[in-house]
This record gives structure tokens, sequence and C-alpha cells, in this order.
């Protein structure tokens, strides 16, 4: 089955630094992954999309790469804020036939004043 | 506001007593879903729903069940709640997810924290 792979420890960086998520996928190449934010108690907020045949993307202070040679996605976020705290989960398509997203686990941001 | 409203916010209940979480979407997505977060394991689907009287299973559907009688509308359906389905619970809808398009992410609820004593 296909799995999403995300450090389940807690990044902690400096504000102005720049922080870097990784999302390792198994088995099959998915067609695209997802980057989302969520804070504590709420729902997750879609933040970028990128294409298996995109190498990058960009939005604002956000970037996000897509290797498949790696299987992985790294999402950065530059100039980082206190603001920017929260988990960040990836997230892939399946391939089954099930209209569905798969999501790894998270990875939470702690961007320090 | 686009969104996706979820009801209730908190829920506590006891083992056996039938319960309803009701969603609710603004968007005419066709696309909805229902997962639950639970520490380490993420967010799992529990089932979803392609567009009006079409459901289909997600990764743990046992002991749900789902109805899509309006476009708008997602209810979950917990006919005999046990303690192992204490978790949160999020609806989501999508305007195209599984289509290909440019239109594959989810808009998410706030979330519904399910306890069963």
């Amino acid at each position: 089955s296909q799995k999403i792979e995300q450090n389940s420890e807690a990044l902690n960086i400096q504000e102005g630094k720049t922080a870097t998520l990784t999302c390792n996928y198994t088995n099959y190449s998915p067609a695209y992954l997802q980057w989302y934010r969520q804070d504590p108690g709420r729902g997750p907020v879609f933040l970028l999309l990128i294409r298996e045949n995109e190498k990058e993307k960009r939005k604002e202070r956000l970037k996000v790469t897509f290797d498949t040679t790696l299987k992985q996605s790294l999402f950065h976020i530059t100039a980082s804020q206190p603001a920017d705290s929260a988990t960040y989960l990836c997230a892939r398509d399946l391939d089954t036939g099930r209209r569905a997203l798969t999501f790894g686990s998270g990875t939470r941001l702690q961007v320090q004043p | 506001e686009a969104q996706v409203t979820q009801n209730p916010r908190y829920l506590i209940t006891v083992t056996g007593k039938k319960l309803t979480v009701t969603c609710s979407q603004n968007m005419n997505h066709e696309y909805m879903s229902w997962y639950r977060q639970d520490p380490g394991l993420g967010l799992r689907q529990i089932y979803y729903s392609m567009n009006v009287e079409v459901t289909d299973k997600g990764d743990v559907p046992e002991g749900y069940k789902v109805s899509r009688k309006e476009k708008r509308n997602f209810p979950l359906i917990l006919e005999s709640p046990s303690p192992n389905q204490t978790s949160l619970y999020f609806c989501a809808s999508s305007l195209s997810l599984g289509q290909g398009s440019t239109n594959e992410k989810l808009f998410f609820g706030s979330g519904t924290q399910l306890s069963v004593l």
C-alpha cells in the first residue's frame, strides 16, 4: 500500500531562517503531492500542490520540490516567522481507484522569535 | 464565505448511544469525505462520496455509516459508538478530487472531538 512518511520529531528553528520539511513516499510515484498546514485543534488548510512532472512550485515564502528518483518532496519556508509555527502535513493521491488522499502524520514546526 | 461546517464541535457520549455528526459545504463540491485523526496515526479516511447517492468505503469504515441525499450534506452516523471511536473527526470536500484536474485540494471543516465513555 502507498505510504507517506514524515519526520515525527518537531523541527525547531530561529525566526528568519529557512525551514525545510521532508516527505517520503513509498511504492508507486503519485500523480501529485499536496502540503497542508494544521493548527492545534483545527482542520488542515491546503497550501500547495505539486505534480509529478513539476520539479518545483512556489507561493510567496513557500517552495515545494518533487524528486521522483529519491521518492521525496521537500517543503521550504523562507524567512520563517513565529506565525509559521504549526504542523505541516504531506498528502498523496492513490492509484487504487479509491478517491482519497493519504496523509503523513505531519511534522510540527516551531519558529522561535 | 466558502466553508465546510461540522457540528457539534465537541461531543461526549456513552457506549452504544447512536449519534450523528453533521457536515455541510456551501461550495457546490461533488466530492466529500470523512477522516479521523489519532495521535501517531495521522488522518485516516472513513468514507467518501463522489456525488449524491454515491458513497464508498475508506481505510477504516467499520462502525460508521454515511449518507449523501443532498449535494451539500454528508452526515456521519455512529449507530453504536464504542470507546475506540474516540477521536478527532474531520469532514472535507473537494471540487473534483480524483479527476486529474487542478482542483484536487481538500477543504476541511473545523473538526469534531468525540469522546465515547
